[in-house]
């Protein structure tokens, strides 16, 4: 078992639904939740970047962090086609400095 | 501001043949990660720098893979020699170090045959 289980998908919308994508992790250490976006052919690029429990807002995107149950979510509202990309989640233990990353969830937002 | 760069954005060798990456991190950056990222997997760390010392390089397979920082700016990663199960994404990123908001370059594609 990984220590980050994520679906790959893919996950195909139609534009202005509520997207959820979610991660599962088995490593209690973990303290540092981060949410990477990443185009066809290009770097990921850090979305969100959470520490604790509970919800962290930034526009449509919503982080959530529940680890009691080692369950995160990253909810997007208004979907737009622009979302369309592969979206990894990534945990961290405290000091560490050391990102292990789930193997990414491809979502479609279809116009 | 620049971004993290990377060359060269793709190679394609032969294996056997020896092959380098060169990155250029975010300017005052003095964290730097090489990760290497297959096909539908997410990236997985192969070495991180702190200035110009390696500071975690376990997953590096060192029979074949080499790194290098000089002055704590860029760095570069060698495989010599390559093998078939190289191909894949090289991703470096860089950060400031807490928090740990990492920013990734564009990556180099390489294909092995």
């Amino acid at each position: 078992q990984k220590e980050v289980e994520q679906d790959p998908g893919p996950l195909s919308v139609p534009e202005g639904a509520i997207v959820s994508l979610n991660c599962t992790y088995s490593n209690s250490a973990f303290q540092y939740f981060m949410w990477y976006r990443q185009y066809s052919r290009k770097g990921p690029e850090l979305l969100m970047y959470t520490y604790s429990s509970g919800n962290k807002e930034d526009g449509r995107f919503t982080a959530q962090v529940d680890k009691s149950s080692k369950y995160i979510s990253l909810f997007i509202r208004d979907s737009q086609p622009s979302d369309s990309a592969t979206y990894l989640c990534a945990m961290e233990v405290g000091g560490s400095y050391i990102p292990t990353f789930g193997r990414g969830t491809s979502l479609i937002v279809h116009p | 501001e620049a971004g993290v760069v990377q060359s060269p954005r793709y190679k394609i060798i032969e294996k056997k043949q020896p092959v380098a990456f060169w990155c250029n991190p975010i300017s005052g950056h003095n964290t730097l990660y090489w990760y290497r990222q297959n096909l539908g997997q997410g990236p997985e760390l192969l070495i991180r720098y702190e200035n110009e010392e390696a500071v975690d390089d376990s997953q590096l397979p060192k029979d074949r893979f080499s790194a290098e920082r000089l002055k704590g700016v860029d760095s570069t990663l060698k495989i010599q020699p390559a093998e078939l199960g190289d191909s894949a994404v090289y991703l470096c990123a860089s950060s400031l170090g807490t928090p740990n908001e990492q920013f990734f370059g564009p990556g180099t594609r390489l294909t092995v045959l």
